[in-house]
């Protein structure tokens, strides 16, 4: 059964420092999501894409973030420069249409950790 | 804005016996839905069971089960016949039908452990 992957699995890295977390959703998927936990926390929604474009944004999702497909298969989060409160466990998700009921595919999330 | 609960951090049940896990949501719209997603350890969140909000029908996906009540806006989910694979994080989700394409608002979830 196709899956939603992420990478890496584990990041470490100081503060200031700019990461990259990838996303490869489900190939016949048109609707991307990024959300992230803090330990302990809620599962928080940080932005949706369709079409190439940003769909919705939380206002958590400030300008320090942004996201790109920049291929056929790829989902990426760029976080700019880390601060110490984007430790997180960040999770891409997909699906194939833009129906609100449709289930949303996960991918097993990125543990980012700032120094 | 809606907000999900979830008041059991952890809950705990024998193998074969029934588990329920609580939820509940504040929101002023009529029309959403209600998911209930499960995460096993170092695994990916996946659907176990959707509630659509103007269906009165509670859903029923095998030993799992929702008891949904709109007034009391609770959608507490009910795991028959446990089993030591049912051991898991279980979020509860709510989504807007109409606006926006489906942006999950989740709650803290709940830390099911299953005993043999």
């Amino acid at each position: 059964e196709p899956e939603v992957t992420q990478t890496p699995s584990h990041q470490v890295t100081q503060m200031g420092q700019e990461v990259i977390l990838r996303c490869v959703p489900i190939s016949n998927h048109l609707y991307f999501y990024w959300y992230r936990q803090i330990l302990g926390q809620k599962v928080e929604f940080l932005v949706s894409f369709y079409n190439n474009e940003i769909s919705e944004k939380s206002e958590i999702f400030d300008d320090q973030f942004s996201v790109e497909r920049p291929d056929g298969s790829n989902f990426t989060l760029k976080i700019r420069s880390t601060k110490l409160e984007d430790s997180a466990m960040y999770f891409c998700a997909s699906k194939t249409s833009g129906g609100a009921g449709e289930t949303q595919y996960f991918g097993p999330g990125t543990r980012l950790l700032v120094l | 804005a809606q907000t999900v609960t979830q008041s059991q951090p952890e809950m705990s049940v024998q193998e074969a016996e029934t588990v329920t896990l609580s939820c509940t949501y504040d929101t002023s719209e009529s029309d959403y839905y209600l998911f209930w997603y499960k995460q096993p350890p170092s695994r990916q969140m996946i659907l176990v069971i959707r509630q659509e909000a103007y269906k009165q029908q509670n859903a029923t996906e095998n030993r799992f089960s929702v008891n949904f009540q709109k007034a009391a806006k609770s959608f507490s989910l009910k795991i028959s016949d446990s089993q030591l694979g049912d051991a898991a994080m279980y979020f509860c989700a709510y989504v807007n039908y109409g606006g926006s394409q489906g942006n999950l608002i989740f709650g803290k979830g709940t830390k099911l452990s299953v005993k043999p």
